[in-house]
């Protein structure tokens, strides 16, 4: 059974970096799929943020052009998890962020984290 | 890249049906046929109910279906039940690797 768990600090400061974290059990993040973050503002719809995919050796990162400037994807393999981090944030990144599986190819999310909430606050 | 648009609600009786429609452009919805639907209660996770416009995952009852006709793709649910009162969303593949949400709609069943 896949399961996607996100850890991180549920509060962050403006000006700030979020970082979080999703740990994959059930499935090695090397083996072929999509990882995605996707976040959504309190009472409003999902975003997608972007997605980190193993080509051979590495990983490459794709990123929503709108929050391109600010985000970074990362892997770590040993640890089968990945990671995001959003720099200068505000109130407007206040949100729940969903780490989610991709399936290449037929580009759907099939498993998704719980969720965790971020609030950007002083 | 802007959010696909749904209807901010939908409602409908027990045992009829109703149609959810998300509405993008040639650049997404209308240029794959890789659109999602996701189903979300309160305080929970989103679900995938439909993939590929109109594919459903194991274990998705087939009261659930998906088309597509141009820049617009649909979700019907027929035989509506209570524990479908949720909030859905359309999700489109929009090329360069990269993917686009609808806004959502709030299913309510009268």
């Amino acid at each position: 059974q896949v399961q996607l768990q996100e850890s991180g600090p549920g509060l962050v400061k403006p000006s700030e970096t979020l970082s979080l974290t999703c740990a994959v059990s059930g499935y090695s993040i090397s083996s072929g799929y999509y990882w995605d973050w996707i976040r959504q503002p309190p009472g409003k719809g999902l975003e997608w943020i972007g997605s980190i995919y193993r080509r051979g050796s590495s990983g490459s990162t794709y990123y929503n052009p709108s929050l391109k400037s600010r985000v970074t994807i990362s892997e770590d393999t040993s640890k089968n998890q990945f990671s995001l981090k959003l720099t200068s944030v505000t109130a407007a990144d206040t949100a729940v962020y969903y780490c989610a599986r991709g399936k290449i190819g037929n580009y759907y999310k099939d498993y998704w984290g719980q969720g965790t909430l971020v609030t950007v606050s002083s | 890249q802007s959010a696909l648009t749904q209807p901010r609600s939908v409602s409908g009786s027990p045992e009829q049906s109703v149609t959810i429609s998300c509405t993008g452009t040639s650049s997404d919805v209308g240029g794959y046929n890789y659109v999602s639907w996701y189903q979300q209660h309160p305080g929970k996770a989103p679900k995938l109910m439909i993939y590929d416009v109109s594919k459903r995952p194991s274990g998705v009852p087939d009261r659930f279906s998906g088309s597509k006709s141009g820049n617009t793709a649909s979700l019907t649910i027929s035989g509506l039940q209570a524990e479908d009162e949720a909030d859905y969303y359309c999700c489109s593949y929009a090329g360069s690797y990269s993917w686009v949400f609808g806004g959502g709609s709030k299913l309510t069943v009268l």
